[in-house]
């Protein structure tokens, strides 16, 4: 099982620029989530899923939109990027429990010039 | 609002030297607690986890954590570091049927050879 991967690994935008990053899991797992990490914030979350069709907002999802189409499949979006939004982001998924770990994905290191 | 609060962001040891890492949270319900490791350049695994039972968790690679509930807190320790141990360290709790993870800022630990 290749667990959770993310792409792209690197991304340099310019501000006002769109994207979108793709999150996947083999796992089977219900939950997914998206978090941004920056230097001496720890882990934010941004938006997370508990199923496929369903979406909900973190503690920072301002700027950001999400879709869960697919079980295996969270997309992260961003439509027009600023650069306060140059951070690693890490994408997550867990089984259909609080009591189980999240597992994470190797993250995408995303600038905004 | 949940906050999780780690009290040291940059600790440097000497290889065999003692660690103990500080985590506290602000919330009075039931909780489940986590510690997760990044080793640089790679995505976050787990330590160790706290649903119930046994205060005292064993986790990998020698690392334990005891919760305290009257203190809420979940410090992080390992009696003899390594050099391989040296990471970001980040204390994370949720509540709730969503999965949520609040994190704590994170630690840096720098074991020196």
């Amino acid at each position: 099982n290749a667990g959770v991967t993310q792409t792209p690994k690197f991304r340099v935008l310019k501000t006002g620029q769109s994207m979108t990053l793709l999150c996947a899991q083999d796992m089977n797992h219900e939950y997914m989530y998206w978090y941004r990490q920056d230097p001496g914030m720890g882990l934010r979350l941004i938006h997370y899923s508990v199923g496929e069709g369903t979406t909900a907002k973190g503690e920072v999802p301002d700027g950001y939109n999400v879709s869960r189409l697919k079980k295996q499949n969270f997309l992260l979006g961003l439509e027009s990027a600023a650069p306060s939004q140059t951070s690693v982001y890490f994408c997550a998924s867990s089984p259909h429990s609080n009591h189980n770990e999240q597992f994470f994905g190797p993250g995408t290191r995303l600038t905004v010039l | 609002a949940q906050s999780v609060s780690q009290h040291n962001h940059h600790v440097i040891l000497s290889e065999a030297a003692s660690l103990e890492l500080g985590c506290n949270y602000s919330y009075g319900g039931t909780v489940n607690l986590f510690w997760y490791v990044q080793y640089p350049g790679q995505h976050l695994q787990l330590l160790l986890k706290y649903f119930s039972g046994d205060p005292l968790v064993k986790g990998i690679k020698g690392f334990e954590a005891e919760f305290i509930k009257s203190k809420f807190s979940f410090n992080l320790r390992k009696p003899s570091v390594q050099w391989s141990d040296t990471a970001e360290y980040f204390c994370a709790v949720n509540s709730g049927n969503t999965g949520k993870l609040i994190f704590g800022q994170g630690t840096t630990l720098q074991v020196k050879p």
